[in-house]
Formats: C-alpha cells, structure tokens, sequence
C-alpha cells in the first residue's frame, strides 16, 4: 500500500518565479493538505482540498493556490516567488468525513528561492 | 485560534533515561491530540495520538494521556535510545492541524 507520494524532492527557483508543486495522496484517502515548514518550526497549515474543492485555507497569500483533481491528487502552486518561500512543503492525506482523524504525510518537497 | 505550545528544546539525555516533552494546547471544541517524529531530512511520521479525554495514545515505548482538564499531552518515554534522537512535534486536529514548534531530542551513548 503506497503511502503519500510528493514530487520532485527538491526545487531551486529564483525570485519572482512560479512553482508547482505534486501530491498522491495515500490508497482509500480524498482529503489533502499542504503544509509550510520553515527550517526550525512546525507545519504551518496552508489549505485543504477534498471533492476537488478548497475547504479551509491558513494565514497564507493568495500567490499559494492549489488543486485537487478526480483522481484526489493535488497540486500546489506558488506564484512571485519570495525568499521567504524557502521551505519544506508537506502534503498529507486523510479519509474523507473524518477530518480529526490521523493525517499521514508525504516525505514532503525542499524548495530554494534565490 | 487553535494553538499548541511545546516545552522548549533542545534536549539532550543520555541512554536509558527518562524523557518528557510538555505540551499544552488551546483550541475550541474537542480535538484529537498528535504526537509526531520527524528524523533529518524526512518527513513527518506518527508516532500516538489521543481522540478523547482520558484516552491514552502509546507506542515504541512513548506515552501520553489527553489531559482535558489541563489541557496538556506530555509525551513521556521510560528509557530513551540513542535510535529516539529526531525532533518531536505536538499537534492537535480539529479539522486541520497546528503544530508546535518541535521539541530536538539528542540521545547520547
């Protein structure tokens, strides 16, 4: 049973640019989430998709956009991108309807901003 | 809102002695209750968790019990290993999740 995919694992983009950023999330899940994790912190929550709509969404611009699609996997989208971008970014997933239920992570995607 | 905060780290035990991380939290409503491990260069993995009051999550040797009344969720270990080393998050879930800010665990031999 394949966990929750990410991909790629690593990123570098300049200022300014825009990344896209991919999630399968685990067999039997719908739900998914994106996380920030900035070097010495905790996930910071971005937003969360399920039936391929954005249901709750955290303290982040509006340069973070996302998209959920038929098959549950999700994508993230960075647009103008900041230094401050710099940061490892998690997706997990979780069964539909059971929204206080465990979310199991992605090794999650490394991204540099230079 | 919903925030969770955690005993300040690092902290460094040698093997074979006790571990606890406090955590409190405050959030509306009834959360369910996390704990996380998370090694250098990985992602997060579950490590318990507690969905009620009085609920005790356990597992490898770690505990905690969701204390309501106090709200906390002190993760506790009997006899660390140097193999426990790795940064350890608390968080709670009330439809999506906040996290503390990580507590590093060093085990030295």
């Amino acid at each position: 049973d394949a966990g929750v995919t990410q991909s790629p694992t690593h990123l570098i983009k300049t200022r300014g640019q825009q990344v896209t950023l991919r999630c399968s999330p685990k067999s039997g899940h719908d739900t998914v989430s994106w996380y920030q994790q900035a070097l010495g912190q905790g996930p910071q929550f971005i937003f969360q998709y399920y039936e391929e709509e954005e249901r709750q969404r955290g303290n982040f611009p509006d340069r973070f956009s996302g998209h959920q699609f038929p098959n549950y996997s999700s994508e993230l989208n960075v647009n103008a991108l900041l230094l401050g971008d710099s940061a490892l970014y998690l997706c997990a997933s979780s069964p539909l309807g059971q929204a206080r239920e465990t979310q199991y992570f992605g090794p999650g995607t490394r991204l540099l901003v230079l | 809102g919903d925030s969770v905060t955690q005993m300040e780290g690092p902290v460094t035990l040698s093997e074979e002695a006790f571990l606890t991380i406090n955590c409190t939290y405050t959030a509306t409503g009834y959360p369910s209750l996390f704990w996380y491990v998370q090694y250098p260069g990985e992602g997060l993995q579950l490590l318990l968790k507690a969905t009620k009051a009085d609920d005790k999550g356990s597992n490898k040797g770690f505990e905690a019990t969701y204390r309501k009344e106090t709200t906390s969720f002190h993760l506790e270990k009997g006899s660390v290993q140097v193999s426990d080393s790795a940064v350890y998050f608390c968080a709670l879930n009330a439809g999506k999740s906040t996290f503390g800010d990580g507590t590093t665990l060093t085990v030295k031999p």
